[in-house]
């Protein structure tokens, strides 16, 4: 099972920034969070990931809480291409390094214009 | 820098038959994962491969296998096609085997079994 828990959708205008919550309240202190997005029937596609500090890229920032049991991705400023299904995951090490990501159901974003 | 490629893009078979989808891991990487994402559902993760040896496999029956050559290209196999295994197969690509290499994902194979 997912370890992440997720609105399963949300609405942002065009422009205005979109702030996704994500919730990992089981999360261990080597496990890092990961942000997908998946376009409809493309890969998905990677954004952003962290450990314990903040992050910040070219397409978003990842926030995580001190206590590391939620993070919020933030699209500053949200485009009708950002409408997609967004993933956070939590990246589990299982035997012999096997690195598997368990996806969950996601939010659905919508941008609307 | 090429990304991550997959063959073909759309396949259909028959129940009963055997299918064989194909992926190119990025430059520069040695672990392909492979998922099967079925219609409204996240992608499940079905095995990896690490340096040409399976290196973990999720709850996916035998007739589910794979290969992968020197030069880090994967195949996946799938034996006995059930109308179930009708889904979008993706590949993805990371540096090496570890929770901090990220993995990047090909476009997707859309298998359709009738």
């Amino acid at each position: 099972d997912a370890k992440t828990t997720q609105p399963p959708s949300m609405d942002c205008a065009e422009g205005r920034a979109a702030n996704l919550p994500c919730n990992h309240s089981t999360i261990s202190g080597n496990e890092y969070v990961y942000w997908y997005r998946q376009i409809h029937s493309q890969g998905p596609q990677y954004i952003i990931h962290g450990l314990k500090n903040n992050e910040t890229n070219e397409m978003a920032s990842l926030i995580i809480t001190e206590d590391r049991k939620s993070s919020t991705l933030i699209l500053p400023h949200a485009t009708l291409r950002d409408t997609a299904v967004y993933y956070c995951i939590v990246r589990v090490a299982g035997v012999n390094r096997d690195d598997k990501i368990i996806f969950g159901k996601g939010t659905r974003l919508h941008i609307l214009p | 820098e090429t990304g991550v490629t997959q063959s073909p893009t759309h396949l259909i078979k028959t129940r009963g038959q055997q299918v064989t989808l194909r992926c190119s891991s990025q430059s520069g990487h040695n672990t392909v994962s492979w998922y099967q994402q079925a219609l409204g559902q996240g992608p499940q993760f079905i095995f990896q491969y690490y340096r040409e040896e399976e290196n973990g496999r999720g709850n996916f029956p035998p007739r589910f296998s794979g290969l992968q050559f020197p030069n880090y290209s994967s195949e996946l196999n799938v034996n006995a096609l059930e109308l179930d295994d009708s889904a979008l197969y993706l590949c993805a690509s990371s540096a090496s085997a570890g929770v901090a290499d990220t993995q990047y994902f090909g476009p997707g194979t859309r298998l359709t079994v009738l």
